[in-house]
């Protein structure tokens, strides 16, 4: 039982370029989170699903794209890279928003 | 709107003494109250939460109050030791399915 993955743990991207980062989970929680966190600061939404087939935005949803195809999936997509989306990004689940979230270990993105 | 204000954003205190950490909320529906911990380079991870129908929960030397009618709910840490240095953040859920969290508080803990 891992919990929540997240694929890659460190990536470097120049300006423009985009990429998928992968979050799964096998806890089998309907509630799937993308936060950013950008250095010495607080945790920011980027989106979020209540389930599958259902995504809404968060705080800071700009320059981001995500689906949830099913229950263990949740990517994010960065279409064209700006230095601004420079952070960590942690991916979490819960069985509702009233319990417990489940952190995964986070990616961390530079963009160059 | 949604907010959860969270305060000192800096805490230094001498190991042995006492962290008290505060949050307030603005959506009265708010009814789940956890607290998560982020040591450097770490993940968050909960330490601890409270629900409405009590006023107080303990873990040890962590404890959360809550006070409904003010909106505001509290972190303590009794006998702090070095390895409570860390980053601490309270939350509350919205009614549309996210969880607002505070902006965070470090958390020094001198030898």
């Amino acid at each position: 039982n891992a919990g929540v993955t997240q694929t890659p743990k460190f990536r470097i991207l120049k300006i423009g370029q985009s990429m998928t980062l992968q979050c799964t989970q096998d806890m089998n929680h309907n509630y799937m989170y993308w936060y950013r966190q950008d250095p010495g600061m607080g945790l920011k939404l980027i989106y979020y699903s209540v389930g599958a087939g259902i995504t809404d935005k968060g705080e800071v949803p700009n320059g981001y794209n995500v689906s949830r195809s099913t229950t263990e999936d949740f990517p994010l997509r960065l279409e064209l890279a700006a230095p601004s989306q420079t952070s960590v990004y942690f991916c979490a689940i819960s069985r509702d928003r009233r319990y417990e979230q489940f952190f995964g270990p986070g990616t961390r993105l530079t963009v160059l | 709107g949604e907010n959860v204000e969270q305060h000192p954003s800096t805490l230094s205190v001498q190991e042995g003494d006492s962290a008290v950490i505060k949050c307030t909320y603005s959506d009265s529906a708010s009814n789940y109250f956890p607290w998560y911990k982020q040591e450097l380079g770490k993940r968050p991870q909960l330490i601890i939460d409270i629900r409405s129908n009590v006023g107080e929960k303990k873990d040890q030397r962590i404890a959360v109050t809550l006070n409904k009618t003010a909106k505001h709910f509290s972190l303590h840490i009794t006998e702090t030791q070095p390895e409570d240095s860390a980053v601490y953040f309270c939350a509350a859920p919205s009614n549309t399915g996210k969880l607002i969290f505070g902006q965070g508080t470090t958390l020094q803990v001198k030898p």
